[in-house]
């Protein structure tokens, strides 16, 4: 099975922290994607990516940004983290192709005080 | 006009009835469908995926496709407790947006005793 992982589970950050989240997928996808879920607004992507070195915006890039110097690797990354941040964050991986759905690593909530 | 829409409940079926969950689409270049179950505090998890009109089955688990009508639907037959979760409604389109998924806001199902 293809297993996406995230590197914390929880976190807890300070207001103008500078945040990374990690997220490894052991399939070689090409797709990565990194989406925040809150309670009434479901899922909203943040940054999706299809290659090394790509990377694309979602609906909700402000405030984030993204690296993927690794097929497997895809980091989050809150310049300077404000307490409206405080979320689910959920990394996802596909194959190329529009029959493939996405894989989810297990999450990682933010709380930002 | 949201591109995927689901009431989002609760739903609330007895045990062993069957649970039916409905979802549709805005964009008529939709090509792929899939449903989601999301247990609360945990990530999203692919349950099912159509792509063609009609009916697909796995087990319990019937999704159903009408694309004229833009109308997924997903079927729980014998209802059991552990079925009691958020069903997402996710849209892929071949055109655009690359691979991206779009996704409803969930219909929350609970089973009763």
């Amino acid at each position: 099975d293809v297993k996406v992982t995230q590197s914390s589970r929880y976190l807890v950050k300070r207001t103008g922290e500078k945040v990374f989240l990690e997220c490894v997928q052991d399939m070689d996808h090409e797709n990565m994607f990194w989406y925040r879920q809150d309670p009434g607004l479901g899922l909203r992507l943040i940054y999706f990516s299809y290659d090394v070195k790509m990377k694309e915006k979602g609906d909700i890039p402000e405030g984030y940004s993204v690296s993927r110097e690794k097929k497997e690797r895809f980091s989050l990354i809150l310049e300077s983290a404000s307490t409206n941040q405080t979320s689910m964050y959920l990394c996802a991986s596909s194959n190329r192709g529009s029959y493939y759905g996405y894989t989810f690593g297990s999450g990682t909530r933010l709380t930002v005080v | 006009q949201k591109e995927v829409e689901q009431n989002s409940g609760p739903l609330s079926v007895p045990e062993g009835a069957i649970a039916s969950l409905n979802c549709t689409y805005s964009d008529r270049v939709s090509q792929s469908f899939f449903w989601y179950r999301q247990y609360s505090g945990k990530s999203p998890e692919l349950i099912m995926s159509i792509y063609s009109n009609g009916d697909k089955e796995d087990g319990r688990f019937t999704a159903q496709l009408n694309k004229a009508s833009q109308y997924v639907s997903l079927l729980i037959r014998d209802s059991q407790p552990s079925d009691s979760a958020t069903y997402l409604c996710a849209v892929k389109k071949l055109t655009g947006g690359g691979n991206k998924l779009t996704f409803g806001t969930g219909t929350q199902l609970k089973v009763e005793l």
